[in-house]
C-alpha cells in the first residue's frame, strides 16, 4: 500500500492556459474522488468515479473542466483556459467501495497568475 | 447536501492539556470520518466511525447519530497535534463525504 499519489506537487500556470493533473489510486479501490480545496475552508467535492464510471458531478465541475479515469486505474483532471479562480489545492482521495474510509493523497497546489 | 458545522473555529492549547472537538451536521448520514491535516497540507486519517467510540491513543472519538454529532477528544496534547481537524459526514447515498471549515488547534510549549 504506498496511499494515493498526486503530480505535481505544485502547478504555476498563466491565466488562460490548460492544465492536467494525475492521481494514481491505491490499488484495488474503486472508488476514486476529486476534492478542491482553498485557503480558510475545508475540502469541496468535485467529481467521484467508481472504477471508471463518473457517477457525480458538483456544480462546482463547471465545463471547463474535465476528469477522467481510463480503465479505472489512474485519474486525470483538466482544467481548460485556467482563471485565478481556479487558484486552489486540487486533492484526490480512493477508497476500496463506498462503505470504505477516504484515503487522501498530498494533493496538487495549483497557482493561476 | 448535508451541512456541517464545527466548534470552536480556533483552539490554543498549552501542552499536555485535553480537548474536545465538536462537529454538528445537518441531516442523517451512513458514516463519518475525522481527519487531521498538517501544516503540510496532508490530510490524515483518525477516525471512521458511524456511531459509538473509537480510541487510538491520546484520540479518541464518539458519533451520535441520531442526534447528529461527532466528538473528538484529544489528551495531553502535543506540540505535533497543531493543524486543522476536520469532520467529513458521508450522506445517505454512500456518495459524497462533506467537510466543515474545521479547527484550527494550535499547541504551545
Amino acid at each position: 500500500d504506498t496511499g494515493v499519489s498526486q503530480n505535481p506537487r505544485h502547478k504555476i500556470t498563466k491565466r488562460g492556459q490548460n492544465v492536467t493533473f494525475r492521481c494514481d489510486p491505491i490499488s484495488e479501490h474503486n472508488r476514486l474522488y476529486w476534492y478542491r480545496q482553498t485557503l480558510g475552508q475545508g475540502p469541496e467535492f468535485l467529481t467521484y468515479f467508481q472504477n471508471e464510471a463518473q457517477l457525480e458531478k458538483s456544480r462546482l465541475l463547471s465545463d471547463r473542466f474535465s476528469a477522467e479515469r481510463p480503465k479505472g486505474s489512474f485519474s486525470t483532471l483538466e482544467i481548460q483556459r485556467t482563471e485565478q479562480g481556479d487558484s486552489a489545492m486540487y486533492l484526490c482521495a480512493s477508497s476500496l467501495d463506498g462503505a470504505s474510509p477516504l484515503h487522501f493523497g498530498n494533493g496538487t497546489r495549483l497557482t493561476v497568475t | 447536501g448535508i451541512q456541517v458545522e464545527q466548534s470552536p473555529p480556533d483552539l490554543i492549547l498549552q501542552e499536555g492539556a485535553n480537548s474536545t472537538l465538536r462537529c454538528n451536521f445537518s441531516d442523517s448520514v451512513n458514516n463519518l470520518q475525522w481527519f487531521h491535516q498538517n501544516p503540510w497540507g496532508q490530510l490524515i486519517n483518525l477516525f471512521y466511525i458511524p456511531s459509538g467510540t473509537k480510541q487510538n491513543g491520546r484520540l479518541s472519538a464518539t458519533t451520535v447519530a441520531t442526534e447528529r454529532y461527532s466528538l473528538l477528544y484529544i489528551s495531553s496534547s502535543q506540540t505535533t497535534d497543531s493543524g486543522v481537524y476536520f469532520c467529513a459526514p458521508r450522506d445517505g447515498t454512500g456518495n459524497q463525504f462533506y467537510f466543515g471549515t474545521g479547527t484550527s488547534l494550535t499547541v504551545i510549549p
